[in-house]
């Protein structure tokens, strides 16, 4: 089946720095959705992407479909505490019920002050 | 506007027992999913249900586990005679619609088997 494979597997940033990680696929996605999860809860929706080389921002988060529609990139600026917690890409899978979404690995995030 | 509701947040069953976790989807959702997350890991799909209909079944075990979404009342996960390797934190969501992939999640059953 299709794998999602996200890096860093976690990272350790002071305050004020801004983040960027990534998500890779053996095969192309048509749809990139970018999730965080907090401690003991379940997972947020942050930003969706639907067409290959979008760009799409929300706040201080902003996210690209990657042009060969086998990856996608999540940028932080200016991280702030509450930022921690872990980020998934996922994506619906090219055959079969189109509602069933893959997960990636994840990328644990922690912020220093 | 209450959000996808679970219970129990946390359920601790002894090998052998019956775990039965309940969903109740958001107001005027009729779409509900159903993922296992194990510890260190990334969400896994298990099934997803419309009303009264299991639409996709291809993540969930071929024994022990099933699931239902029955006309009126929660979207029920059930598994019978657990074992440790069920350990683990499932989570509900639903959506309007069954093209809606970002749709609402839950905050999760933790299910610990002693």
């Amino acid at each position: 089946g299709q794998q999602l494979n996200q890096s860093p597997q976690s990272m350790f940033i002071q305050e004020g720095e801004d983040v960027s990680m990534n998500c890779t696929s053996s095969s192309i996605f048509n749809t990139w959705l970018w999730y965080k999860q907090d401690p003991g809860e379940g997972p947020v929706l942050l930003i969706a992407l639907y067409k290959a080389g979008e760009l799409t921002s929300n706040g201080r988060l902003t996210a690209q479909f990657g042009i060969t529609r086998k990856d996608s990139f999540l940028n932080i600026s200016a991280s702030i505490p509450s930022d921690v917690g872990i980020y998934f890409c996922a994506g619906p899978p090219n055959t079969g019920t189109a509602s069933k979404l893959t997960f990636g690995t994840g990328t644990r995030l922690q912020v220093t002050l | 506007n209450a959000g996808v509701m679970q219970n129990p947040r946390h359920l601790v069953r002894r090998r052998g027992q019956e775990a039965r976790l309940r969903c109740s989807p958001m107001k005027g959702h009729s779409h509900v999913y159903w993922y296992r997350q194990l510890p260190e890991e990334g969400l896994k799909f298990m099934v997803y249900l419309q009303k009264e209909n299991i639409i996709d079944e291809s993540g969930m075990p071929k024994e022990r586990f099933s699931a239902e979404f029955p006309k009126e009342g929660p979207s029920i996960l059930r598994i019978q005679q657990v074992v440790r390797g069920d350990s683990a934190a499932y989570f509900c969501a639903s959506s309007r619609r069954g093209s809606d992939y970002g749709y609402t999640f839950g905050s999760g059953t933790r299910l610990t088997v002693v």
